[in-house]
């Protein structure tokens, strides 16, 4: 089945623990993206990918990290985190911006 | 300016009606459009992709392009109680090469 899959779907953490996010596709997708989701603002880019080893900057990269060191793959990092990251986060892929995201189940963070 | 605009709702609609959705984005330069539908707590689906001038049927569902105006618009016939959710109007914005998505508009569809 194709799919977007996302570990964890939830997760309550404190103030400066680092986490990581993870992300997988098996469509054989060049874009890569995370979006941070919070309540009257939609959706928000943080990172994207166009392909292995390239990675950019999205709307509001402060705070994460990213790396494509496999196509399939596009974990999301929280070095420190901190309470203004608590949001719903999706991962989505696809075969270039022009094209339909295929979007993850979402990680809900919570950081305390 | 916001880049891709929506207005927030809640648009409510009776059951069996015709349930317009709108938005407007920034980039002139922008070839392709996308409208998301996303249940609460779930992930954004597509419904529709539009990418030349005029109207795109699919099923119950219509996406009427308008490049000059900057407008996309998403038309949902005979609404139905299951269409309640947020729509997220998605542009990619020809400038960076980034997928761009208004804030959503919520619909509520009364039985």
């Amino acid at each position: 089945e194709a799919q977007v899959t996302q570990n964890p779907r939830y997760l309550i953490t404190v103030t400066g623990k680092k986490l990581t996010v993870t992300c997988s596709q098996n469509m054989n997708h060049e874009y890569m993206s995370w979006y941070r989701q919070d309540p009257g603002l939609g959706l928000r880019q943080i990172y994207y990918s166009m392909n292995v080893e390239v990675t950019d900057k999205g709307d509001v990269p402060e705070g994460y990290k990213v790396s494509r060191k496999e196509k399939r793959n596009f974990p999301l990092i929280l070095e420190s985190p901190s309470p203004n990251q608590t949001s719903l986060y999706f991962c989505a892929s696809s075969f270039g911006t022009s094209n339909e995201q295929f979007f993850g189940p979402g990680t809900r963070l919570t950081v305390l | 300016q916001k880049e891709v605009e929506q207005n927030s709702g809640p648009l409510s609609v009776p059951e069996g009606a015709i349930a317009s959705l709108n938005c407007t984005y920034s980039d002139r330069g922008s070839q392709s459009f996308f409208w998301y539908r996303q249940y609460s707590g779930k992930s954004p689906e597509l419904i529709m992709s539009i990418y030349s001038n005029g109207d795109k049927e699919d099923g119950r569902f219509t996406a009427q392009l308008n490049k000059a105006s900057q407008y996309v618009s998403l038309l949902i016939r005979d609404s139905q109680p299951s269409d309640s959710a947020t729509y997220l109007c998605a542009v990619n914005m020809e400038y960076g090469n980034k997928l761009v998505f208004g804030a959503g508009t919520i619909l509520r569809v009364k039985s």
